[in-house]
């Protein structure tokens, strides 16, 4: 399995263009999540999605996009780049179930995308 | 104020020295409390786990848990070299629609040094 992957690894954009982070899992897993981490802010949710045809917002969704349309994959859609959306961004997948009796939920990193907006 | 706070350090010490991280929060639906590990230009990974309130111990890392106080602790004994990372506590709700929202704190980084 090669878990959750993401592409590019980095990528440099000028101020407006438009780009499609993507995600891929192959745990077979229900919920997706992005994030994004800038230094002293640890990660911050910017949208999740509980299973294909399913998204929601996070805490930092002004934007961006999703959409879910298979549950392998979990686009991040930047419309119009701007400065303040130089980050390093991870997608994460999970699966809800019961391990000997305690109920989890990992979450599994992908290697994350460096992304520089000039 | 941010629902999860940390203390982002940095951290320093010697190896084979007790270390002690701490997360407090204030959103009183959090039931899941986790720790991740993330190593310099890595994504996070999951170290430990607790449901609810208490402590679990695995090998040298002990989670606690204290919801009365919202406070939550990591120990690692016998601190490595190897334990050098950022350790980022995150926390969730409990219900379908919240298993795929991780609230983050901002990370502590820690050294320890030979």
């Amino acid at each position: 399995n090669a878990g959750v992957t993401q592409t590019p690894k980095f990528q440099v954009l000028k101020t407006g263009q438009s780009m499609t982070l993507q995600c891929a899992q192959d745990m077979n897993h229900e919920y997706m999540s992005w994030y994004r981490q800038d230094p002293g802010m640890g990660l911050r949710l910017i949208h999740y999605s509980v299973g294909a045809g399913i998204t929601d917002q996070g805490e930092v969704p002004n934007g961006y996009n999703v959409s879910r349309s298979t549950t392998e994959d979990f686009p991040l859609r930047l419309l119009s780049a701007a400065p303040s959306q130089t980050s390093v961004y991870f997608c994460a997948s999970s699966s809800f179930f019961s391990l000997s009796g305690d109920s989890i939920h990992e979450q599994f990193f992908g290697p994350g995308t460096r992304l520089t907006v000039l | 104020q941010k629902e999860v706070e940390q203390d982002p350090g940095p951290l320093s010490v010697p190896e084979g020295a007790i270390v002690s991280l701490n997360c407090t929060y204030s959103n009183s639906a959090f039931q899941y409390f986790m720790w991740y590990r993330q190593y310099s230009r890595k994504g996070p990974e999951l170290l430990m786990y607790t449901y609810s309130s208490g402590n679990k111990e695995d090998g040298r890392f002990t989670a606690q848990v204290d919801k009365s106080s919202k406070y939550i602790s990591l120990f690692i004994r016998d601190s490595q070299p190897s334990d050098s990372a950022t350790y980022l506590c995150a926390m969730s709700a409990s219900g379908r629609t919240s298993y795929g929202k991780l609230t983050f704190g901002q990370g502590t980084i820690l050294t320890v040094h030979p």
